[in-house]
């Protein structure tokens, strides 16, 4: 069975600019949490969805946003970016209707903002 | 989710076992202990679960303590590729922080030739 995937894999871009990262869950997985992880405060949740609703959201400012669609693939939105923004970002997906089910990480993407 | 304590480093020959340990002394009844572990700009890995009873699977070995107030992972082998950053997380089974793993600083653990 396939992993998480998630692309594009690098990605750079400039401050003002917005940017949309993309996450294919495990084959049979609904829920996709997505987390930032930066040196500063390592690994944070921004926020999960299951079956296209958000369930879950973490402390970000509303510049960051998401979405699911129907075949629980999920993207996030970044817009108006900033430096502090430059993260490895990380989707997880899981079997999903538990809150408490095993997360499988995809590689991540790792964004600079110049 | 119960708060979890680590040491943040530890080094391990090749070879020997690798046993960290994990406090979560505010853990509540139905809450798991997950462990992942990071190596070096991946994605975090998951390592292995546990609720009362220990469990072994073919990556590693948990052992709870009979109070659930702490928990320690074993590699019984370790090797060079067992180098990175190993989190220890409570879980609430069913509860409504859906999605949500609350990383801690986690331990380093470095295993030497």
């Amino acid at each position: 069975k396939a992993g998480v995937t998630q692309t594009p894999r690098y990605l750079i871009k400039t401050r003002g600019q917005q940017v949309t990262l993309s996450c294919s869950p495990i084959s049979g997985h609904r829920s996709v949490s997505w987390y930032q992880q930066t040196p500063g405060q390592g690994l944070q949740f921004l926020f999960e969805y299951f079956s296209e609703t958000q369930r879950n959201k973490g402390n970000f400012p509303g510049r960051f946003s998401g979405r699911q669609f129907s075949n629980s693939r999920s993207e996030m939105n970044v817009s108006t970016l900033e430096l502090g923004d430059s993260a490895l970002y990380l989707c997880a997906s899981s079997f999903g209707p538990a809150g408490g089910d095993t997360q499988y990480f995809g590689p991540g993407t790792r964004l600079t903002v110049l | 989710d119960a708060k979890t304590t680590q040491p943040p480093s530890m080094d391990c020959a090749e070879g020997r076992a690798a046993n960290l340990p994990c406090n979560h002394s505010t853990i509540s009844g139905n809450e798991y202990v997950y462990w992942y572990r990071q190596i070096h700009s991946q994605g975090p890995q998951y390592i292995i679960h546990g609720l009362k009873n220990n469990e072994t699977n073919e990556m590693a070995s948990l052992i709870i303590t009979e109070d659930r107030k702490s928990s320690t992972l074993i590699l019984p082998h370790a090797t060079l590729r067992d180098t990175a950053v190993y989190y220890c997380i409570g879980l609430n089974a069913g509860g409504t922080s859906y999605g949500k793993l609350t990383f801690g600083q986690g331990t380093i653990l470095t295993v030497h030739p």
